[in-house]
């Protein structure tokens, strides 16, 4: 089965420009998440939906992050306008069907690496 | 208090030792917990998972589980270089289903 998959890998901006990210992931899993890792330390919870639907958001910096899932697959995370404190790794994540067995069970992409100077 | 609490390590052993790496989280309620491992600029990958108190094993590996201490553990037997890595407790808080809080993570280092 395919992974999840993530792109860009690297970005490269300054401060206060805007950069997105986009996640597929693997096909027939219903939750997917975004985390935020910054060097050093764990993945911190952005944003999980179920579906097209937002579960929690309330690590989100809503004044400058947005995440969107439309039709239930696909997500991109955009952050807008960028600041130094951004630079890490955001890493795209999907698990199964609430309920069925493994259901929080996370398999991960690759990550996209942002350094914000 | 932080929901997820881990030794941040670095954690030394020599080549065949047992590693042991300890995990403690806040949420009483909690039902699934999880050891990933991450190497330095990958992803982290799953190793093991339990859902009830006691021991679970697999392979070189054994997770245990105290829910009334709130604590969970990973064992590594018989250690390897290759097993010299980061790894993050994960916790499935009761009030919410599928979410899964990370912890920070314990650098493992296993010298030749």
């Amino acid at each position: 089965e395919a992974g999840v998959a993530q792109s860009p890998r690297y970005k490269i901006i300054e401060k206060r420009q805007s950069v997105a990210f986009w996640c597929n992931p693997i096909s027939g899993h219903a939750t997917l998440y975004w985390y935020q890792q910054i060097l050093g330390q764990g993945p911190k919870l952005l944003i999980q939906f179920q579906n097209n639907g937002v579960v929690d958001d309330s690590q989100l910096p809503k004044d400058r992050f947005s995440a969107e899932r439309l039709k239930g697959v696909d997500s991109t995370l955009k952050i807008q306008p960028a600041k130094l404190e951004d630079s890490a790794v955001y890493l795209c994540a999907s698990s199964l069907n609430q309920g069925a067995a493994g259901a929080n069970v996370l398999t991960f992409g690759a990550g996209s690496r942002l350094t914000v100077l | 208090q932080k929901e997820v609490e881990q030794n941040s390590g670095p954690l030394s052993v020599p080549e065949g030792a047992i590693a042991s790496l300890n995990c403690t989280y806040s949420d009483r309620g909690s039902q699934s917990f999880f050891w990933y491992r991450q190497y330095s600029g990958k992803s982290p990958e799953l190793i093991m998972s339990i859902y009830s108190n006691g021991d679970k094993e697999d392979g070189r590996f054994t997770a245990q589980l105290n829910k009334a201490s709130q604590y969970v553990s990973l064992l590594i037997r018989d250690s390897q270089p290759s097993d010299s890595a980061t790894y993050l407790c994960a916790v499935n808080p009761e009030t919410s289903y599928d979410k899964v809080i990370f912890g920070p993570g314990t650098s493992l280092s296993v010298i030749p």
